[in-house]
This record gives C-alpha cells, sequence and structure tokens, in this order.
C-alpha cells in the first residue's frame, strides 16, 4: 500500500540548514509527484513546493530562495533542505502525495538555541 | 500567487445540523479546456494529518461519506456537510492546485455544540 514517511532533526538552530528527507513506498517517484506541506504549530497548512513525476519542481514563493526540494528515485525518496532557518520556521512538516490523497504521519521540527 | 480566503474562520454547530463554509480565490480555477475547477478540500482532525475530502470542487474521494458535498465554479466554492456528526471536528481547508504555487485557504475551524 501507499505510505509516506518523514524523517529528520527534531531540533535545529537558528540560521541552520534544515534537511528532511520523504521516503515512499507502495508507488514509484517517476509516476506520481510528491509533495511538502508544513504547519506552524496551532496554524494554517502551508504549500511549500513540490517535486514533479518527471523531475521538475515548484516552490512557494516565498521560500524559494533558501528552499531545494530533490530525489532519489533508487531509494524511493524526496529530500527537502531549507537554509537560514529562524524560529517561525518551528512546526510540523508533511510530504504528500496528492493523487489520492496520501500524507505522511508528519515530522515536528523545533528552530531553537 | 493566487490567493485563497475561507469564510468563516470557525463556527459551531449542533449535530444534525447542516453547515456550510466558503472558499473564494483570487482568480479563476476553472481551466477552460476540460472545465474542471483544480481546488480541493481537505479536513484536519486534532492531532492528525489532513486527510482529502474533495477533489475537482465536487468530486468526493473513495470513502468518505456523503453528507460531505462540495459545489462552485470559477471563484467561488462552497463546502457543505449536510447533517454534522460529532467526528466532524475538524479544521477545513481549501487547496488549489490551478497554478504553482499551490495555495491553501487559512481554514475553517469546525466545533460542535
Amino acid at each position: 500500500q501507499v505510505q509516506l514517511t518523514e524523517s529528520g532533526p527534531g531540533l535545529v538552530h537558528p540560521s541552520e540548514t534544515l534537511s528532511l528527507t520523504c521516503t515512499v513506498s507502495g508507488f514509484s517517484l517517476t509516476g506520481y509527484s510528491v509533495y511538502w506541506v508544513r504547519q506552524p504549530s496551532g496554524k494554517g497548512l502551508e504549500w511549500m513546493g513540490r517535486m514533479r513525476y518527471n523531475g521538475d519542481t515548484s516552490y512557494n514563493s516565498a521560500l524559494k530562495s533558501r528552499l531545494s526540494i530533490s530525489r532519489d528515485t533508487s531509494k524511493n525518496q524526496v529530500f527537502l533542505k531549507m537554509n537560514s532557518l529562524q524560529t517561525d520556521d518551528t512546526g510540523t512538516y508533511y510530504c504528500t502525495r496528492p493523487t489520492g490523497g496520501y500524507w505522511g504521519q508528519g515530522v515536528m521540527v523545533t528552530v531553537s538555541s | 500567487d493566487i490567493v485563497m480566503t475561507q469564510t468563516p474562520s470557525s463556527q459551531a454547530v449542533s449535530a444534525g445540523e447542516k453547515v456550510t463554509m466558503s472558499c473564494k480565490s483570487s482568480q479563476s480555477l476553472l481551466y477552460s479546456e476540460n472545465k474542471k475547477n483544480y481546488l480541493a478540500w481537505y479536513q484536519q482532525k486534532p492531532g492528525q494529518s489532513p486527510k482529502l475530502l474533495i477533489s475537482w470542487a465536487s468530486t468526493r474521494e473513495s470513502g468518505v461519506p456523503d453528507r460531505f458535498i462540495g459545489s462552485g465554479s470559477g471563484t467561488d466554492f462552497t463546502l457543505t456537510i449536510s447533517s454534522v456528526q460529532a467526528e466532524d471536528l475538524a479544521v477545513y481547508y481549501c487547496e488549489q492546485y490551478y497554478d504553482t504555487p499551490f495555495t491553501f485557504g487559512s481554514g475553517t475551524k469546525l466545533e460542535i455544540k
């Protein structure tokens, strides 16, 4: 069955780089797009960007300058890297396969010194 | 970027009542070539990942109860719950996937009296 699992550090220091991995199973990354969505604690959803099935990427306008999404199809993984983290980047980060509405359980990231 | 505006921000209803919530986009989400509206509705219960309820503005996902009804076209959309149940306590988000960057509304929090 389709599964997406996010992983990464729970704590990142201000100004550092966040690196997250979304490991998928039950489908191929060359057949489906995967998005990253985040949610500050107690707030709404924010679309961050996507890795299309063909390898193309798109990004949130406000995050574009510090965000990068890549993939390794042989490992069934999609990666998110975001630099210059600040405290307002604290929240839960999700990866999702929109076709069929599949979401990971999310990973909580806290930015703090 | 397309701005999604949801109203109200919260509402409280009794079980069995009908509830409607609105989502308006800053530009049309109707693609003329296929006559489809690129609008989705998500439900997020406390402590859970979002769940896709409706895509293409009015197509319920498999397993979603038929009391959830999506309607609208162009820039104005509505999610109706025909007879609210206690388990419908959640925040409901609309999302446009007409053009990148995709964007979410700020959500409507549904409370049960």
